[in-house]
């Protein structure tokens, strides 16, 4: 069965700041795609990066970066330049085989993420 | 461009009671997923629909049920409501069949069972 394991309950980082949230997963699935969402206060998951587990090059959107070693099964989330509005919880997501017949996302239990002045 | 809708909000209800939230998929998705999000926990998958069938279903009771109308919209029932079935309902939109097949959520509907 797939697992999502965050280990991190919260952090913290200075405005500015770059920080790195962890996510390990497990599968024995050979294709699959590891996701990251941004939860604010609302309740609205915000989509932010994917990287499909065929991908050679590490993804990146903005200010977002993944981490991807296939090797550690992690998927870690880079965020540079830290900005006030990125206090949020933040969930690192799989999908297990190839897309069409099986798309689930599996969730881990979320990072908490406190941007300080 | 509309994203992913969803009604109502917030709900309250009592135990044994019956609800159907509603979700209307972002333009032009055509999958509607559902998960339950408890209070400090990551969301957990409901079923997936898909050319009005459900595609795939997670570890919930047969009181949990779904519909996808041919607009692609869906509805999740929920039966003799538990206090357990508290939490945040989130409906996520994918366009199937073809990678990375993002799933984009709606800002959930909250409900409260007492």
């Amino acid at each position: 069965a797939q697992k999502i394991t965050q280990t991190q309950p919260g952090m913290f980082v200075q405005e500015k700041e770059a920080v790195t949230l962890d996510c390990t997963y497990d599968t024995s699935d050979q294709s699959y795609g590891l996701f990251w969402y941004k939860q604010p206060s609302s309740g609205e998951m915000i989509f932010l990066i994917y990287q499909g587990s065929y991908d050679e090059q590490n993804a990146t959107e903005g200010r977002y970066s993944l981490n991807f070693q296939k090797a550690r099964k992690s998927a870690n989330l880079v965020i540079s330049a830290s900005q006030l509005g990125d206090s949020a919880m933040y969930f690192c997501a799989m999908r297990e085989g190839v897309t069409g017949t099986a798309s689930k996302l599996t969730f881990g239990t979320g990072t908490r993420l406190q941007v300080t002045l | 461009d509309a994203g992913v809708t969803q009604s109502p909000t917030h709900l309250i209800k009592t135990r044994g009671q019956q609800v159907t939230l509603r979700c209307s998929p972002k333009s032009g998705h055509d999958t509607v997923s559902w998960y339950q999000q408890a209070l400090g926990q990551g969301p957990q998958f409901i079923f997936q629909y898909y050319e009005e069938e459900e595609r795939q279903r997670g570890n919930f009771p047969d009181r949990f049920s779904g519909h996808q109308f041919p607009n692609y919209s869906s509805e999740l029932n929920v039966n003799a409501l538990l206090l357990g079935d508290s939490a945040l309902y989130l409906c996520a939109s994918s366009l199937g069949g073809g990678l990375p097949n993002i799933q984009y959520f709606g800002a959930g509907t909250r409900l409260s069972v007492l």
